[in-house]
Formats: structure tokens, C-alpha cells, sequence
């Protein structure tokens, strides 16, 4: 079977920086993809790890180490808006996608 | 910007009576997804679309549950009769070439009485 293991909650200050992690144990490994939602809001892609590494988009960078089965998102100068659940996923037999149980992110000023 | 739309974006209905959600996902988009998202956990997938035909529905009850997307663009998903334990947010997302990058709608929220 498949799993992915999320820290529930994580709390921090505006311009503080946060690492949500993430571990997995899937039978067959294609990458690690994460999402944000916010409370009443739709999942929206954030970023895709397909190779170990960095990868950086603006004030998130998301790492994958494939030895480790473990991935982590890292949201640099926090906002208030970043206050959201952020979720790990990842694809199963190429067309499949799942996802953990959520990081709920708490941004105070 | 090309969004996915559903409706109706709320719904409360009385246990055992039949409720339908609506998807139309981002056009030329061919992979449809139909998700359940019960408060506090992440989407489950109920349904995956390949243009008209199912290619995954293993998690999708199928003595209650319903999809059909008959011409390859929107899709329908039914519930008859509801149960109490159906109350989640139905996510719909489609996506162009790829699983991992999923474009979502913005729910439909399921209240079952």
C-alpha cells in the first residue's frame, strides 16, 4: 500500500521560515508533488520533485531524497497568506495520485 | 486564466434522496478526476477519467456512486441514495499530460441530514 506522513500542525511568525516534511512508502516511486489549500479553497499545485535535489519556485522550495523516501516544502518570509493546509502526493502506477494527510500551516503576526 | 467549474458549490439533502455534482474540467484537459475530501484529511480519489473511459475507479462505491462523463469534457457524479457518512467536499480536478500537476475546481460541499 501507499502512505505519506505529515506533520498535522506547524506554527510560525510573519517572515519566519518553515519546513513542512513529508514521508512516503509507496511500491513504485515516480516523484513527490505538493499542494496548498486554503480553509474552503481547492488544492493548487505548488511544485514537483521528480529527481533528488532543491527545487525553488519564489519564497518555496520544495527537496526530495529518494534514498530516504522523504521530501520536505520550505516557505521562506512567511505572510499571513501562507496560513493554509499544505499536502505531500505522491503518483501511483503513473496515473494514480496520493495524497497525505495535510500540514496545517498557522502564520501569526 | 482557465479555471475547472462545478456546481452546484453547496448541497444539503436528506439521507437516502439522490444528489448529483457537475465538472467541467479546464478545455483540452483529457484526464478528469473526481476526489472526496473528508474535513481534516487530503483528496481521496474516487474516479479517474481518460477522455470518456474510466481508468481508475477502485476506491469509488459503486452500489451508491455513479460517474459518467459521456463525451469526453464534463462529467456527473451521483449519489443515490446518500448516507449520512457521504457529508465531504467532492473535488473535481482535471489535468493536460500529467497526474502530478492537477488543476482543481473549487468543491462542492455535501451536507447529508
Amino acid at each position: 500500500g501507499q502512505s505519506l506522513e505529515q506533520p498535522s500542525e506547524v506554527t510560525a511568525v510573519e517572515g519566519a521560515i518553515v519546513q513542512i516534511n513529508c514521508t512516503y512508502q509507496t511500491s513504485g516511486f515516480y516523484g513527490l508533488s505538493w499542494y496548498q489549500q486554503h480553509d474552503g479553497g481547492a488544492p493548487t499545485f505548488l511544485s514537483y520533485n521528480g529527481l533528488d535535489g532543491l527545487e525553488e519556485t519564489g519564497r518555496f522550495s520544495s527537496f526530495l531524497s529518494r534514498s530516504d523516501s522523504y521530501g520536505y516544502l520550505l516557505l521562506q518570509e512567511l505572510q499571513m497568506k501562507d496560513s493554509a493546509s499544505y499536502f505531500c502526493a505522491v503518483p501511483y502506477n503513473t496515473d494514480k495520485l496520493i495524497f497525505g494527510t495535510g500540514t496545517r500551516l498557522q502564520v501569526f503576526p | 486564466e482557465a479555471e475547472v467549474a462545478q456546481s452546484p458549490r453547496y448541497k444539503i439533502t436528506e439521507k437516502s434522496q439522490a444528489v448529483a455534482f457537475w465538472c467541467d474540467p479546464i478545455s483540452g484537459h483529457a484526464t478528469l478526476y473526481w476526489y472526496r475530501q473528508i474535513l481534516g484529511q487530503g483528496p481521496e480519489l474516487l474516479v479517474q477519467f481518460q477522455d470518456e473511459s474510466v481508468v481508475d475507479d477502485s476506491q469509488l462505491p459503486k452500489d451508491r456512486f455513479s460517474a459518467e462523463r459521456l463525451k469526453g469534457v464534463d462529467s456527473t457524479l451521483k449519489i443515490q441514495p446518500a448516507e449520512l457518512g457521504d457529508s465531504a467536499m467532492y473535488l473535481c480536478a482535471s489535468s493536460l499530460s500529467t497526474n502530478v500537476m492537477q488543476f482543481f475546481g473549487p468543491g462542492t460541499r455535501l451536507t447529508v441530514l
